[in-house]
């Protein structure tokens, strides 16, 4: 069962703000959101996580809505080297919990 | 440098041969995962260890095996490779501290 929902693609202007939406309807309230990136041929790479509240860290942001129904990750000055797959996912954070991968957002920044 | 080794970053093995990939990390993480990725898909889990001496299966298990030999290290054999084990296959480990993955730079095989 797909958890998120995402788009399949999008662009976005270098030095312009990066706004990527993921849908998360059935979220459970013990659940936490994270976001993962895999730029071209490497692993994959955490960015973010949160449960209810905003998150900001050093790559990006978090918005989570009030009734934890969506978010939406920041990335505040997309540049070309932010050009990857965004994965949106959510899991109950230990460890038995594992992560599924879904399909991503392939986000291109155009120069 | 901390984080999560994979050799051989590289292999092209005939159908019917047998390979270990191998993996290791350094920063004392508990759980560990197997993923593969096939062209323009996500990724699929096929083993976890979520602790020394542990393993389940994944998604997508048919056709491995794993070992996990200590903390630091969890292999992934293919006894007897398909062309349908071509794929790229990444290894995982958990930070406890925020349940977040760090990735290794994965080991591409393909099986003629």
């Amino acid at each position: 069962d797909a958890k998120t929902t995402q788009p399949t693609s999008m662009d976005c202007a270098e030095g312009r703000a990066a706004n990527l939406p993921c849908n998360h309807s059935t979220i459970s309230g013990n659940e936490y959101v994270y976001w993962y990136r895999q730029i071209h041929s490497q692993g994959p790479q955490y960015i973010i996580h949160g449960l209810k509240n905003n998150e900001t860290n050093e790559m990006a942001s978090l918005i989570i809505t009030e009734d934890r129904k969506s978010s939406t990750l920041i990335l505040p000055h997309a540049t070309l080297r932010d050009t990857a797959v965004y994965y949106c996912i959510v899991r109950v954070g230990h460890r038995d919990d594992k992560i599924i991968f879904g399909k991503g957002t392939r986000l291109h920044i155009l120069p | 440098n901390a984080g999560v080794t994979q050799t051989p970053k590289f292999q092209v093995l005939k159908t019917g041969q047998s390979m270990t990939l191998q993996c290791a990390q350094d920063m004392n993480h508990n759980s560990m995962y197997w993923y593969r990725q096939d062209p323009g898909m996500g990724l699929r889990l096929i083993y976890y260890s979520a602790s020394e001496g542990t393993t389940d299966k994944g998604e997508v298990p048919n056709g491995y095996n794993v070992s996990r030999l200590n903390k630091r290290e969890f292999s992934l054999r293919l006894e007897s490779a398909a062309p349908s084990q071509t794929s790229v296959y990444f290894c995982a480990s958990e930070n406890r501290a925020n349940y977040g993955y760090t990735f290794g730079s994965g080991t591409r095989l393909t099986v003629v």
